[in-house]
């Protein structure tokens, strides 16, 4: 069965950088676009960023653009999210989550990761 | 970038309510939009794609409509384990957008 787990959060002073992972199973990886979406405390969804299944188009928010990379090693089924720059309003539960169709960078998100936390404080 | 409005923000319904939800974008969108229930401390589910394509193994008193700017999210007969957060996503353009959410509680 599909399973994305989540890994690498923790707690970071501002400024300072923390790489995600999420692990994958169950499923062709190299086929699927791969996005990462979080959640601030008590808040909403925001989407973050996206991968391609080849890894060759990436897109972010503007929040993170410039400070967070996301990339992936499909020869690992592993999707990671380099944050650098960390600031207060970074802290958030981050997921990763699959979309529906092969090859498509958009659509409907049919399997997430459990979360990871990162909190951003001194 | 594409702004989701979604309505209300909160609510309270009897167990076997019908419960409705909107949803707005600032652009047509055709029929690309999808919702979510969030469960507290989960990863949301996707309960509806495109509008109106519910999920297989979904329960049937979920249902989606509309196109466009203007969509409706419904649940009839709401039931005690509906509680949760409910978001409408849209996937027509980059950056995929979420509406605000709505949290759904029983009486």
């Amino acid at each position: 069965q599909v399973q994305l787990v989540d890994s690498g959060g923790g707690v970071v002073q501002p400024g300072r950088s923390l790489r995600l992972s999420c692990t994958a199973s169950g499923f062709t990886f190299s086929y699927f676009g791969m996005h990462w979406v979080r959640q601030a405390p008590g808040k909403g969804l925001e989407w973050v960023a996206v991968i391609s299944n080849d890894g060759n188009k990436k897109y972010y928010a503007d929040s993170v653009k410039g400070r967070f990379t996301i990339s992936r090693d499909n020869s690992k089924n592993t999707l990671s999210l380099q944050m650098n720059s960390l600031r207060a309003e970074d802290t958030a539960v981050y997921y990763c989550a699959k979309i529906v169709g092969q090859w498509e960078l958009r659509g409907s998100f049919d399997f997430w990761g459990q979360g990871t936390l990162v909190t951003v404080s001194s | 970038d594409i702004q989701m409005t979604q309505s209300p923000s909160s609510l309270s319904a009897f167990v076997g309510d019908r419960v409705t939800i909107t949803c707005q974008a600032t652009q047509d969108i055709n029929h690309y939009l999808n919702w979510y229930q969030q469960r507290p401390g989960k990863a949301p589910k996707v309960l509806i794609h495109d509008a109106s394509n519910l999920e297989r193994g979904v329960p049937s008193r979920f249902s989606g409509s509309g196109s466009g700017t203007d969509f409706t999210f419904t649940i009839s007969n709401v039931q005690p384990e509906d509680i949760a957060t409910y978001y409408c996503q849209q996937h027509d353009s980059l950056p995929l957008t979420f509406g605000g959410g709505t949290k759904v509680q029983i009486k």
